[in-house]
């Protein structure tokens, strides 16, 4: 049984580009959440996404989005990269239930130039 | 405003030990509370989870942690201490918002070490 999946692994970009980040929910799971993770910080809520909309969104500006596909993966988007932005972006699956827990995988490391 | 508190930067303890992982929380409401741990360059591992019921809570790998209440405490215990428990600890609250699926508000994490 696959886990969360995410892909790339790593990416390095310069300041001012776009980035996309995909994730691919563990089997059976239908909720997928974003999270950064500065480097020494615990992970900080972006936004989460439940029948192809966006639920929650946490203190991120617009330059970050998504998107949940029919299939409940999901996409990270985000435009005008700045330095601050490099960090391990975090995927979490769960299912639509009560207090189920969320199903991390292992990241994208991005890296801004 | 909800938070998680884990006022240790790191836990030092040596193999065989009992180790406790320190974690403070505030909300309002019921907490609902959570344990991951992280490898390096690795996701987070859900450990346990608090709703509700016993305040004694097993988890995964040997893990257990103890909710108290009135101490507004969700400390992470195990009686012996292995040497591949090293890693990052991380205790979370769940929102208590958006329902049963509010997203987790993290600590900054507690790094443990167990030697040899």
């Amino acid at each position: 049984d696959a886990g969360v999946t995410q892909s790339p692994t790593h990416l390095i970009k310069t300041r001012g580009q776009q980035v996309t980040l995909r994730c691919s929910p563990k089997s059976g799971h239908d909720t997928v959440s974003w999270y950064q993770q500065a480097l020494g910080q615990g992970p900080q809520f972006i936004f989460q996404y439940y029948e192809e909309e966006e639920r929650q969104r946490g203190n991120f500006p617009d330059r970050f989005s998504g998107h949940q596909f029919p299939n409940y993966s999901s996409e990270l988007n985000v435009n005008a990269l700045l330095l601050g932005d490099s960090a391990l972006y975090l995927c979490a699956s769960s299912f639509n239930g009560f207090n189920q827990p969320q199903h991390f995988g292992d990241g994208t490391r991005l890296s801004i130039l | 405003a909800q938070s998680v508190a884990q006022p240790e930067d790191q836990v030092n303890v040596a193999e065989g030990n009992p180790l406790t992982v320190k974690c403070t929380y505030s909300v309002s409401g019921n907490p609902y509370l959570f344990w991951y741990v992280q490898y390096p360059n690795r996701g987070l591992q859900f450990l346990l989870k608090y709703i509700t019921g016993d305040n004694l809570v097993k988890g995964s790998y040997g893990f257990e942690a103890e909710f108290n209440k009135s101490q507004t405490s969700f400390h992470l215990k195990k009686p012996s201490a292995l040497v591949s428990d090293s890693a990052l600890y991380f205790c979370a609250v769940r929102a208590n918002y958006g329902g049963s699926q509010g997203n987790l508000i993290f600590g900054k994490g507690t790094k443990l070490s167990v030697k040899p």
